[in-house]
């Protein structure tokens, strides 16, 4: 089976609100973990990476939380804006699995309400 | 633009035919990757390349796709005899890891292929 999994297909929120995306994984193997935006028509965009020796990262209105012991990831996105209306999809890798080793879900889908 | 640059950008086939999709990646990067991304899915892994060696494929890659990427900067995938199943969207990302981790991969816009 999946990896890495979606939870939830489709998130509306207010512009202007946080926004929380959710990630679950399996493989307890798993030590990096990115997240992706991917808008209509164009290809994945890197947000935000973390490896396992943390819990918390930071970024530009972006935060990634991981926590190792239910095997969860999430993306926080601050002050929540039109732009940030995309599909953001978490992906996993396992350093021992090779450079092919990137292994994505299925995306949430982040819709933004005016 | 100096990102990594698809074409085409979309492709229209009947089924039975043979297409070719390029990929210029980011010029200083050594790792050139394909995936492929249905609707509704997150992109699958199929090959990727080391500079021009072909050092891993998926096993969605069955004998009718094949890759190159000759002289270590722009690639090509290939599909003979295309099927319906092959419709979907053709990603290509380079990154500039040497070793280990796949890392940060910096994706093109993609090919969509659509099988007839």
């Amino acid at each position: 089976g999946e990896s890495v999994g979606l939870h939830l297909p489709t998130l509306s929120v207010q512009e202007g609100d946080n926004s929380i995306i959710n990630c679950a994984y399996s493989n307890s193997a798993s030590d990096y973990f990115i997240w992706y935006k991917q808008e209509s028509g164009k290809g994945p965009q890197f947000i935000i990476d973390i490896r396992s020796n943390m819990d918390k990262r930071q970024g530009q209105r972006v935060t990634v939380l991981l926590n190792k012991t239910v095997k969860h990831l999430s993306l926080q996105i601050a002050a929540t804006q039109p732009g940030d209306s995309a599909v953001y999809f978490c992906a996993e890798e396992y350093s021992g699995g090779g450079a092919d080793g990137l292994t994505f879900g299925k995306g949430t889908h982040l819709i933004i309400q005016p | 633009d100096t990102g990594v640059s698809q074409d085409p950008r979309h492709k229209i086939t009947k089924r039975g035919q043979n297409v070719t999709f390029r990929c210029d990646p980011i010029s200083e990067h050594n790792r050139l990757y394909w995936y492929r991304q249905t609707l509704g899915q997150g992109p699958e892994f199929l090959t990727y390349f080391q500079n021009e060696a072909q050092l891993e494929k998926s096993r969605l890659l069955s004998d009718r796709f094949s890759a190159e990427r000759p002289k270590g900067s722009f690639s090509t995938l290939e599909i003979q005899r295309t099927e319906q199943g092959d419709s979907a969207m053709y990603l290509c990302a380079s990154s500039p890891s040497l070793v280990g981790r796949t890392g940060e991969l910096f994706f093109g816009e993609g090919s969509r292929l659509t099988v007839l």
